[in-house]
């Protein structure tokens, strides 16, 4: 069974569209996260919830904006997208503790 | 915050041996990860050091200095699989956080 699941995996959209990437685990972790890895690839940290609370919130255009209904998804909506929100986006769950994070397969987000 | 460095690229022969890098500058320390990275994939878990010293894994070893600021990935016996980017993570002190260096990309040659 997937562990972290995301879907979709290809999102090919236009300039000002608004767009939802979803995300679940099934590792029954308390705490899930959004990152964006640019062409560079890059890494950074978005979004993390713990328990569904919103945990951390990076310096991140407010037309992103994540959703976390239960302990097990967190979503990701985008709104009014930009040329330069073309990136692959990956979410990442961890259990309480110094734990490592098991990361989803990643959604390739590509604006035109 | 963190600041986190880390070489580009390294490309060494099948059977060798690699040692990939990494020096972090930070406010709050609270563990230092490696991850592997296949083109087109998701980051894999390889290692974790929160402690001076060296924690060995089958083939792959990873050593921290936490007064230096510095790690290092040991890659042995390299295989054609092994080819991927190593990314080092430091977490914060606040526990949730972990900040990426840019990865290393490692090429591995018959």
């Amino acid at each position: 069974d997937t562990a972290v699941s995301q879907t979709p995996k290809y999102l090919v959209t236009q300039m000002g569209n608004d767009k939802s990437i979803k995300c679940e685990q099934n590792l029954g972790h308390d705490t899930m996260y959004w990152y964006k890895q640019d062409s560079k690839k890059f890494l950074k940290i978005m979004f993390s919830y713990n328990n569904k609370e919103l945990i951390i919130n990076e310096t991140v255009p407010n037309r992103f904006s994540p959703k976390s209904p239960d302990k097990a998804h967190l979503n990701l909506h985008i709104n009014s997208l930009e040329l330069g929100d073309s990136a692959v986006y990956f979410c990442a769950s961890k259990r309480g503790g110094n734990y490592e994070q098991y990361f989803g397969p990643g959604t390739r987000l590509t604006v035109t | 915050g963190q600041n986190i460095d880390q070489p580009t690229e390294m490309t060494a022969t099948e059977g060798a041996i690699v040692q990939i890098n990494c020096t972090y500058q930070t406010s709050g320390f609270n563990g230092l990860f490696w991850y592997q990275q296949h083109a087109g994939e998701a980051p894999t878990f390889l290692s974790y050091n929160v402690l001076d010293g060296l924690e060995e894994k089958g083939r792959f070893s990873s050593f921290l200095s936490r007064s230096k600021g510095y790690s290092y990935l040991l890659l042995k016996e390299l295989q054609m699989k092994d080819s991927a980017s190593y990314l080092c993570a430091v977490r914060d002190r606040d526990d949730y956080k972990l900040s990426f260096g840019a990865g290393t990309t490692v090429t591995v040659r018959a």
